[in-house]
């Protein structure tokens, strides 16, 4: 199976600030990465597919890049609804599996 | 619009099964997977399996090794519905499950709602 290993685990950050996330795979999955974000109670929501295409609708301070095992999350000036649990999920070979999860806080 | 609508929450007994919808809607569904992933409380993601709705491709799945034995995803074409039922309930399968629709080799776009099931004596 591949592992994919997100980090941090949790992130403090403010309005305005730039944050990155990381997630590493076990081996090469190309570009067979999305990222989602969900926020309690709720479903995930994709935010990027194909390690860097931006979803419709997706603001565009969020932006993803990498290939093969190391791929980013990025969000270039937080706003207040960004606070949230963000994953990785690889879909290269079955079985798929997601990162471990970043929770990013005020 | 794309639109997944899974069933109610379902309170189980230990040892019973518990089988949950994912009623589709905006889209083609023969030409889409269905993806199923399931969320422990306070707990992360994680998939469980896949199943194939598309023409021609006899119900393909895939499980995680983890519920191999105990899980079985189908679908029903007819009412645009896909199932996942879990036999065999324990406490730890306590858990939000949810579908997704899945398209071109493992994109996970669409997700529906959730579903809890609680497995409790």
């Amino acid at each position: 199976d591949i592992q994919m290993t997100q980090s941090p685990s949790s992130l403090s950050a403010s309005v305005g600030d730039r944050v990155t996330i990381t997630c590493r795979a076990s081996q090469g999955i190309r570009n067979d990465l999305g990222w989602y974000q969900q926020k309690p109670g709720k479903a995930p929501k994709r935010l990027i597919y194909a390690a860097s295409s931006l979803q419709s609708g997706v603001p565009s301070r969020f932006s993803g890049s990498g290939s093969g095992t190391e791929f980013t999350l990025t969000i270039s000036s937080l706003q207040p609804e960004d606070f949230a649990t963000y994953y990785c999920l690889q879909h290269n070979s079955f079985p798929y599996t997601f990162g471990q999860g970043t929770k990013l806080e005020i | 619009q794309v639109q997944l609508v899974q069933s109610g929450a379902e309170v189980k007994k230990p040892g019973t099964s518990v089988k949950v919808s994912c009623k589709a809607s905006g889209f083609t569904f023969t030409t889409y997977g269905v993806t199923w992933v399931r969320q422990a409380p306070g707990q992360g993601l994680e998939w469980m399996g896949w199943i194939s709705a598309y023409n021609g491709n006899n119900g393909n799945t895939n499980y995680a090794q983890k519920f191999q034995g105990r899980v079985t995803m189908t679908t029903d074409t007819s009412t645009t519905t896909a199932y996942m039922e879990l036999r065999s309930l324990r406490s730890d399968d306590t858990a939000v499950y949810y579908c997704a629709r899945e398209y071109y080799g493992g994109r996970v776009d669409y997700w529906g709602q959730g579903t809890l099931v609680t497995v409790s004596s």
